[in-house]
């Protein structure tokens, strides 16, 4: 069974600081995406990389996926307030008809000024 | 486009009734499907469908029926509801096909749903 375990699953830090969020997945994939969820909110895609050495950058966050470490990261540099939200990796995996999506628990991140 | 929507927005439920949720989709999307999100644990899928007419189950499909008669329309039933359903549930709905590399699920905005 296909386990992805994020750490930290909370995050507390001062803006302006840099922090990496990784996200650990247990069988064979080549796709995992990252996706934001503001409180009460619903899921908003961010990044999705498709092969080994996938390096994606928007604005304050970069993403990477290394397949043979299966491992993923997201970079925060120079965290701003904007950025306090949950950020879930999912790891993609083919079923019998078609794919699915294995989600982490989630990082809450918050920002403090 | 209205991208994916989810009905009703909140609902609650008392043990062993039944409810319908219904979930839309306006991007001509084969695949859809079917999440609850709690606390600590992520989203895991309930049921999928990848067309019209078909529809298989996920990592936590008891307790929950589906049906996809309309392409654009992916259905979520409760038949006896349990204070263990409370939760929120969110439908997203993608391409799927592993030719479509980089396309993202999107999802809707959520049901939350207490079951008392």
């Amino acid at each position: 069974e296909l386990k992805v375990e994020q750490n930290p699953l909370f995050l507390s830090m001062q803006e302006g600081k840099n922090y990496t969020i990784y996200c650990n997945y247990s069988t064979t994939s080549d796709r995992l995406y990252w996706y934001r969820q503001d409180p009460g909110k619903s899921l908003e895609s961010l990044f999705v990389l498709l092969s080994n050495g996938a390096v994606k950058q928007e604005g304050r966050l970069m993403a990477s996926l290394d397949t043979k470490a299966r491992l993923s990261t997201l970079h925060i540099t120079a965290a701003v307030h904007d950025l306090s939200a949950t950020y879930f990796c999912a790891v993609d995996i083919y079923m019998e008809y078609g794919n699915k999506l294995v989600f982490g628990a989630g990082t809450i991140l918050r920002v403090k000024s | 486009n209205a991208g994916v929507t989810q009905t009703p927005k909140f609902r609650v439920l008392k043990t062993g009734q039944s409810m319908t949720l219904l979930c839309a989709q306006d991007m001509n999307h084969e695949y859809m499907y079917w999440y609850r999100q709690d606390p600590g644990m992520g989203l895991r899928l309930i049921h999928y469908s990848v067309g019209e007419g078909t529809t298989a189950k996920g990592e936590v499909p008891d307790g929950y029926n589906v049906s996809r008669l309309k392409k654009q329309n992916f259905l979520l039933g409760l038949e006896s509801a349990a204070p263990s359903q409370t939760s929120v549930y969110f439908c997203a709905s993608g391409k799927g096909d592993r030719a479509y590399l980089g396309e993202t699920q999107y999802f809707g905005p959520g049901t939350r749903l207490l079951v008392l």
